[in-house]
């Protein structure tokens, strides 16, 4: 099994150009989840998708959107980056939204 | 506001040395509580988790964590440390009745010594 899967693994956009960060999970899990990762902040939650068909925000949502495209892909998509949004974008998914997540190997974004 | 906090941001130890890194938690009522690791350059890797039961949890690489609910604490720890331990360690915790959201502390950066 391949886990949860993430591409790309590295992305440079300029201010106000769009991108989507795509995620795949092999393991039958329910839910799915964004989160980005800045230095002192630990992770911090965008949006997740507790079951397929499903999408609620988390802390941090402005400036992003998500489609939950079925139960293994989940993506991110970025209308207009701005550089406050440079970070390291990370995808997991769980069985339910109570149980232990499994993370991806992260998309790192700068945006200049 | 619920928040989860780890007291130390950066600890160096020699190999060989025990290991304790503290987490609090403010969410009354039933969590459940986790430790990550995140190795340089790699992705989140679960250590442990605790759910209702035993209070000493034991994960991976010899890591175990101690549930003490009336201090809202999961510290981790492990008796004697490597190098190879040297990473960010990240305590989080799920409050079902917070609609299932993991919560992360801030991270503690671990620097093993040779």
């Amino acid at each position: 099994n391949a886990g949860v899967t993430q591409t790309p693994k590295f992305q440079v956009l300029k201010t106000g150009q769009s991108m989507t960060l795509q995620c795949a999970q092999d393991m039958n899990h329910n839910s799915m989840y964004w989160y980005r990762q800045d230095p002192g902040m630990g992770l911090r939650l965008i949006y997740y998708s507790a079951s397929e068909g499903t999408t609620d925000k988390g802390e941090v949502p402005n400036g992003y959107n998500v489609s939950r495209l079925n139960k293994r892909e989940f993506s991110l998509r970025l209308e207009s980056a701005a550089p406050s949004q440079t970070s390291v974008y990370f995808c997991a998914s769980s069985y339910g939204v109570i149980y232990e997540q499994y993370f991806g190997p992260g998309t790192r974004l700068t945006v200049t | 506001a619920q928040s989860v906090s780890q007291h130390n941001h950066h600890v160096i130890l020699s190999e060989a040395a025990s290991l304790e890194l503290g987490c609090n938690y403010s969410y009354g009522g039933t969590v459940n509580l986790f430790w990550y690791v995140q190795y340089p350059g790699q992705h989140l890797q679960l250590l442990l988790k605790y759910f209702s039961g035993d209070p000493l949890v034991k994960g991976i690489k010899g890591f175990e964590a101690e549930f003490i609910k009336s201090k809202f604490s999961f510290n981790l720890r492990k008796p004697s440390v490597q190098w190879s331990d040297t990473a960010e360690y990240f305590c989080a915790v799920i409050a079902p009745g917070n609609t299932g959201k993991l919560i992360f502390g801030q991270g503690t950066t671990l620097q093993v010594k040779p």
